[in-house]
């Protein structure tokens, strides 16, 4: 198994919900991503995940919680949003964090869109 | 701190001709540099990278890029264009083992022509 999913596919929340992004991938990859993507622009890293702990937290607002409950897992937790955190959020793991030179290997996403 | 430039916004090619994606890096140490492909809503998919050996190298759907270290260019290639092709191309760069970022060009959108 070589791929990342993540689930819902499509997500419309009003910005007083609490809704949760998943990804789950089986590769024993033990490094794994959220990256927040704007129409035609590059991914933002938003946090880094490293054997379970949260290693990189790019100064994301604390309406994003980030939890991993296992080297399989990452969620992403939603509380009071904003229209402009409307985005296609993606997932993405990697062997290690630090000192390999493997690719990234990204999820399809998940299409928030925050009324 | 890295950076990688991709100078085209969008290509244009016509189906069957040679296309060229441009991207530039300036990175501390050996460069790690990757191309990603990514069609309308959805993910980033690998195309391929260059760590270390040969120039050339070659990547999925008939793709190749070369690396060339005086021009800090790692330009993307295909000798005969198709429709398929059109989509967002990403070019990113790790900075060495002790690197835990990918540092993603701006992007250039892709659109080849029948």
């Amino acid at each position: 198994d070589t791929e990342v999913t993540q689930t819902p596919k499509h997500l419309v929340m009003g910005m007083t919900n609490k809704k949760s992004l998943k990804c789950e991938q089986h590769m024993g990859h033990r490094a794994m991503y959220w990256y927040k993507q704007k129409a035609k622009k590059p991914p933002e890293l938003m946090f880094v995940y490293s054997y379970e702990k949260l290693s990189i937290n790019e100064s994301v607002p604390s309406r994003f919680s980030p939890e991993c409950p296992n080297s399989s897992l990452l969620n992403l937790h939603l509380h009071a949003l904003q229209p402009e955190d409307s985005a296609l959020y993606l997932c993405a793991s990697r062997p290690q964090l630090r000192g390999d030179y493997n690719e990234q290997f990204f999820g399809p996403g998940t299409r928030l869109t925050v009324l | 701190a890295q950076s990688v430039a991709q100078p085209e916004d969008q290509v244009n090619v016509a189906e069957g001709n040679p296309l060229t994606v441009k991207c530039t890096y300036s990175v501390s140490g050996n460069p790690y540099l990757f191309w990603y492909v990514q069609y309308p809503n959805r993910g980033l998919q690998f195309l391929l990278k260059y760590i270390t050996g040969d120039n050339l190298v070659k990547g999925s759907y008939g793709f190749e890029a070369e690396f060339n270290k005086s021009q800090t260019s790692f330009h993307l290639k295909k000798p005969s264009a198709l429709v398929s092709d059109s989509a967002l191309y990403f070019c990113a760069a790790h900075s060495g083992a002790g690197s835990y970022q990918l540092t993603f060009g701006k992007g250039t959108k892709l659109s080849v022509i029948p």
